[in-house]
């Protein structure tokens, strides 16, 4: 029973395009998003989050969108650079004592040059 | 600062044997979480300790894992006997008391392989 559903293994995309990469969720109590970003043989590390009372968050390239109403959230990366060849893992958590994050299966994007 | 450290970086076991993971957290950071993902699927949650405390545990597989947190610093996690389902890499993260904006910071991850 997955929680966090990450449809698309993998993704390309051309350098300087747009990368979208989705997440969908079954939990109506989830309340907090995050987007981590993962190199081979490294651990994941945090891209950006939301929380549920907003529909948009931006920071630099990275902008993550939620539609409550759909259960669904993406990243979208714009312009989109090498570097980003990544796996990108969507993970989603409950406001309780715990904090912890129940995480989708990843999507591997590849940019290229 | 200094991340999250784990150690071994691999480690490869026969059936049977028994294995013990250890993770060094942040300095500062009382939460420190167990993750395991097996091959290519999602990173599932395993154990939460707040300083010493096991605050969730409903992620661990069974009775042959141990997780400990001495003193509410760095942690173990044993396995004992080794299945061969225990393959997988599996991660340790900490984060400070009620600094959810920024989510967890993982160590690189212990890659077990049992043969």
């Amino acid at each position: 029973d997955q929680q966090v559903k990450q449809n698309s293994p993998s993704l390309s995309v051309q350098e300087g395009r747009i990368s979208i990469l989705n997440c969908d969720y079954t939990n109506s109590m989830f309340d907090y998003f995050l987007w981590y970003k993962k190199y081979p043989a490294e651990g994941p590390t945090f891209l950006i989050s939301i929380s549920s009372i907003k529909d948009k968050n931006e920071d630099g390239r990275f902008t993550v969108f939620l539609n409550k109403s759909a259960k669904h959230l993406s990243l979208h990366i714009v312009p989109s650079q090498p570097g980003d060849s990544a796996v990108y893992f969507c993970a989603a958590s409950v406001t309780s004592g715990t904090y912890k994050y129940i995480f989708g299966t990843g999507t591997r994007l590849k940019v290229l040059a | 600062e200094a991340g999250v450290t784990q150690f071994p970086s691999h480690s490869v076991i026969e059936k049977g044997q028994t294995v013990t993971l250890r993770c060094d957290p942040i300095s500062g950071h009382d939460n420190l979480y167990w993750y395991r993902r097996v091959m290519g699927k999602e990173i599932k949650f395993l154990l939460h300790f707040v300083k010493e405390s096991k605050q969730d545990e409903s992620g661990m597989p069974n009775n042959r894992f141990l997780a400990e947190r001495t003193g509410g610093t760095y942690s173990t996690l044993k396995v004992q006997p080794a299945e061969l389902e225990d393959s997988g890499v599996y991660f340790c993260a900490s984060s400070q008391v009620g600094a959810r904006g920024r989510g967890y910071t993982f160590g690189s991850g212990t890659r077990l392989t049992v043969v």
